[in-house]
């Protein structure tokens, strides 16, 4: 069975320095992975997603994140933060293409605060 | 080019009460998947539909069902409300088969339901 796990519930960062934010994966299949942002009283945005090609995975808004077989993780990274990156992000595993029929696995989120 | 839209955007009923929330997708998008997020947690799959059939479904009781019409639009049936169905629904949109984007899912802004 797929899951994921985010280590970190809350992270908090001041503004202009690195933002990681943890995400461990576990999957039977070749997984494909993302990470979406969820901004109050806002729907989900995808950041980034990972489907089997490049490992380094650039997004928008300045966010990357490294697919690591071995360590079985997809930790999301920007290098400056930004006061409206304070939002929840989430991070999601589903199996490859099955057909176009993808069911999304989220895990519990990380809620990022940045402070002036 | 609009994305996915929900209707309504809020909705209070009460314990015993049946619900139906509704769901355009993004143009030129042919599946529907819906998800419930309660509060302070990451989304949980409820089901999926394409081609008017439901494809997968999630660990959710007989009592949310759905429904998707010829132009894709989508409904989520929930009866017998109990006060623990209160969550923010989350209704998201992809393309079978989708060049690039195939496994990408767009979300809507939710409806957030609260059960009395």
């Amino acid at each position: 069975a797929q899951s994921v796990t985010q280590l970190d519930s809350h992270v908090s960062v001041s503004e202009g320095t690195p933002v990681l934010l943890r995400c461990n994966y576990s999957s039977s299949y070749s997984p494909s992975l993302f990470w979406y942002v969820q901004h109050p009283n806002k729907g989900l945005q995808l950041l980034l997603k990972y489907t089997s090609a490049a490992t380094l995975v650039k997004g928008i808004n300045g966010f990357e994140a490294e697919f690591k077989k071995s360590e079985t993780s997809f930790h999301l990274t920007k290098p400056s933060a930004h006061m409206s990156d304070a939002a929840e992000y989430f991070c999601v595993v589903t199996e490859g293409f099955s057909g176009g029929y993808n069911k999304l696995i989220f895990g519990a989120g990380t809620r990022l605060a940045v402070h002036p | 080019d609009a994305g996915v839209t929900q209707s309504p955007t809020h909705l209070i009923k009460t314990r015993g009460q049946q619900v139906t929330l509704r769901c355009s997708p993004k143009s030129g998008h042919d599946t529907v998947s819906w998800y419930q997020q309660a509060l302070g947690q990451g989304p949980q799959f409820i089901f999926q539909y394409y081609e008017e059939e439901e494809r997968q479904r999630g660990n959710f009781p007989d009592r949310f069902s759905g429904h998707q019409f010829p132009n894709y639009s989508s409904e989520l049936n929930v009866n017998a409300l109990l006060l623990g169905d209160s969550a923010l629904y989350l209704c998201a949109s992809s393309l079978v088969g989708g060049q690039g984007s195939g496994n990408e899912q767009f979300f809507g802004p939710g409806t957030r339901l609260t059960v009395l």
